[in-house]
């Protein structure tokens, strides 16, 4: 069955980068696309992008177009997420989700948890 | 691109029905008139799950008793047989004009 493992809890500075993993199994990693999706304390969902696994192409949220980067790693179905000029309103809990219709989220990753303060 | 519309929250009594609705524009719900809307619930803690996808339909294993549709700018999901476990949020999601997704500003559903 699909699996999507994410990397730790992560602490950052205002102003650092973080890096979020997202390992995928039970499916061939680059026929599906996934996606980025991330809560904020009592707050809703916000999608963030998605990274198409198999050319490497993004869309991103405008929001975050200028601070965000997709990528992934076919040779170990990996698919990571970098957030550049953290602050503290980036504090959240980022998942990553995939399925086999680009529009619809089946399968999730337990989520990482981000938080950036001094 | 602005969030969908939702109820902040519904709340029903065991056995009933409820349903939550979730509006958008021409530049998503309603978008080329293709039915890309889905919705997830969320349980304190956990993950989203899929209940509801292409508008109106069920993914394996959720219960028939979540059913969604669509009119016009609004998509709605509706809990037929409330029972305790349904208390959770739910988000809607929609595909939108510019290739991107986005949620609804999500509902929390109580269960009296």
């Amino acid at each position: 069955q699909v699996h999507l493992v994410q990397s730790g809890t992560e602490v950052k500075k205002p102003g650092a980068s973080v890096k979020v993993s997202c390992k995928a199994s039970g499916y061939t990693f680059t026929a599906y696309y996934v996606h980025w999706v991330r809560q904020a304390p009592g707050q809703g969902l916000e999608w963030m992008g998605w990274i198409n696994c198999n050319s490497g192409g993004t869309v991103y949220a405008q929001k975050f177009q200028d601070r965000v980067t997709m990528t992934r790693d076919t040779s170990i179905s990996t698919a990571y997420m970098e957030l550049n000029s953290l602050t503290s309103d980036d504090t959240a809990v980022y998942y990553c989700a995939t399925g086999p219709l680009i529009v619809t989220f089946d399968y999730w990753g337990q989520g990482t948890q981000v938080t950036v303060s001094s | 691109q602005s969030a969908l519309t939702q109820p902040a929250s519904v709340s029903g009594s065991p056995g009933q029905s409820i349903t939550i609705s979730c509006t958008g524009s021409s530049s998503d719900v309603t978008i080329y008139n293709y039915n890309y809307v889905s919705w997830y619930q969320q349980h304190p803690g956990k993950a989203p799950k899929l209940m509801i996808y292409e508008v109106t339909n069920r993914p394996s294993g959720v219960s028939n008793r979540f059913s969604g549709s669509k009119s016009g700018n609004t998509a709605s999901l509706t809990i037929s047989g409330l029972q305790a476990e349904d208390e959770a949020d739910y988000y809607c999601s929609s595909y939108t004009s510019s290739s991107t997704q986005v949620f609804g500003t999500g509902t929390k559903v109580t269960v009296l």
